[in-house]
């Protein structure tokens, strides 16, 4: 069974400063994880994804994320907090074997301080 | 771009009625999800369906059905809502075992 943990239910940072939110994951199966961030009223969207290529991933806005397969985690950055960033965002994973399934982890809202 | 469109984004209902929660969505895709949001527990996914007139149950299944009669359809019915089904629900759609989910804006529904 795959699981996802997310280390935090609310980080808080100043404008400007570096932004981590952690996530570990669990899976029996090369995983694909992804990155969504839900803004206030809306749905999620997706940040961004791995899928077994490189292991640094790029996403948007300023965003991306390391697999490290050693330590089964899949942790969010971003150099440089914006006031725009404060959204709640959810760590998730999916593999070819789990049957269509994403699980995601409880989220991280993210505030940022002016 | 892919568009998933969701009935209402706002319902207040009695325990005991009847719900219907509808998503829609216009990219072809096979995969469709019905997702529950609630705070602390992320989202947990409730039924999902990967072909017209195929459903399969989710992690919390129990007290909701799902219909898809239609490829780009897909409802969500609680046959008689509780209060503790209040919560936000979300319809997603994606393409394939891991390709990325797109999700509707959500509906917000309150049973008193």
């Amino acid at each position: 069974a795959q699981s996802v943990t997310q280390l935090g239910s609310h980080v808080s940072v100043s404008e400007g400063a570096l932004v981590l939110l952690r996530c570990n994951y669990s899976s029996s199966v090369p995983p694909y994880l992804f990155w969504y961030v839900q803004y206030p009223n809306q749905g999620l969207q997706l940040l961004l994804k791995y899928t077994s290529a490189a292991t640094l991933v790029k996403g948007i806005n300023g965003f991306e994320a390391e697999f490290k397969k050693s330590e089964t985690s899949f942790h969010l950055t971003k150099p440089s907090a914006h006031m725009s960033d404060a959204a709640e965002y959810f760590c998730a994973v999916s593999s070819n074997t789990g049957g269509f399934k994403t699980i995601f982890g409880a989220g991280t809202r993210l505030f940022v301080k002016a | 771009d892919v568009k998933v469109t969701q009935s209402s984004r706002y319902l207040v209902k009695r325990t005991g009625e009847k719900v219907f929660l509808e998503c829609v969505q216009d990219m072809d895709h096979e995969n469709m999800f019905w997702y529950r949001q609630d705070p602390g527990l992320g989202l947990r996914l409730i039924y999902f369906s990967y072909d017209v007139k195929m459903k399969e149950k989710g992690d919390i299944p129990e007290g909701y059905s799902v219909s898809r009669e239609k490829k780009e359809r897909f409802s969500l019915i609680l046959e008689s809502a509780s209060t503790n089904q209040t919560s936000m629900y979300l319809c997603a759609t994606n393409q394939g075992y891991t390709g990325e989910l797109f999700f509707g804006e959500g509906s917000r529904l309150t049973v008193l």
